[in-house]
């Protein structure tokens, strides 16, 4: 995993606040991938994200989160007015083009905890 | 996108082969098979990746069978350290999202 960082590692917020998750991918990484995962539960696909341009968000829920990937920077999950429900561990996952199959890196997830 | 079914979990001892096995029906012609592990508290780390017949390195062998419509990951002497989920993933190139099954839950006894 090394080379794919996330921060911050862990996150309170309070019903109503907002969290932004961010992710840097590896060197040379130009796709990111987002994933959810409840406590003792798998992964959950969220979003995929190219430079400026977001592939596939199917996996996102339709009000509330959001997600980008700038030219400059890291790739940012925001999560506006949170409940409790989105408690979660994050995780991105980076990989150097679309052609890369099912071969991604991943970081060490972002643990958001909502009080 | 092809669905993988796998164990949810299995029981070993330290020192034994452990193989996990993982369905995929409908694989596509240009989709790998992919294995990942993940620890508590910890992203998913790359273990293993293989197209067809046998593939291996330093810390487990993939067996694929001639139709590819499963996969066997191969775990050679598992220690303690060795307890944690492990994922199938089958995907190819362009493959837009990637969807991580339940995953196989390994505990390994002393």
């Amino acid at each position: 995993n090394a080379g794919v960082m996330q921060n911050p590692r862990h996150l309170v917020r309070r019903r109503g606040q907002e969290a932004r998750l961010r992710c840097s991918p590896m060197k040379g990484h130009s796709h990111v991938y987002w994933y959810r995962q409840l406590p003792e539960e798998g992964l959950k696909f969220m979003v995929y994200l190219q430079k400026e341009n977001i592939i596939d968000e199917s996996g996102m829920p339709k009000e509330r989160f959001s997600a980008e990937f700038p030219k400059e920077g890291p790739s940012i999950l925001r999560i506006q007015q949170v409940v409790r429900g989105d408690s979660a561990a994050y995780f991105c996952a980076t990989t150097p083009d679309r052609n890369s199959g099912n071969t991604i890196y991943f970081g060490e997830g972002s643990w958001l905890t909502v009080v | 996108l092809a669905k993988t079914t796998q164990p949810i979990s299995m029981d070993s001892y330290e020192g034994q082969e452990v193989n996990i096995t993982c369905s995929h029906n409908n694989i596509a012609t240009n989709d790998y098979i992919t294995w990942y592990q993940q620890f508590p508290s910890q992203g998913p780390r790359f273990i293993i990746q293989g197209y067809k017949t046998k593939v291996t390195n330093e810390v487990a062998s993939l067996f694929i069978p001639a139709d590819r419509k499963s996969s066997t990951l191969s775990l050679p002497r598992v220690s303690l350290s060795d307890t944690a989920v492990y994922y199938c993933l089958v995907g190819g190139a362009n493959t837009d999202k990637l969807i991580f099954g339940t995953g196989t839950r390994l505990q390994v006894f002393p």
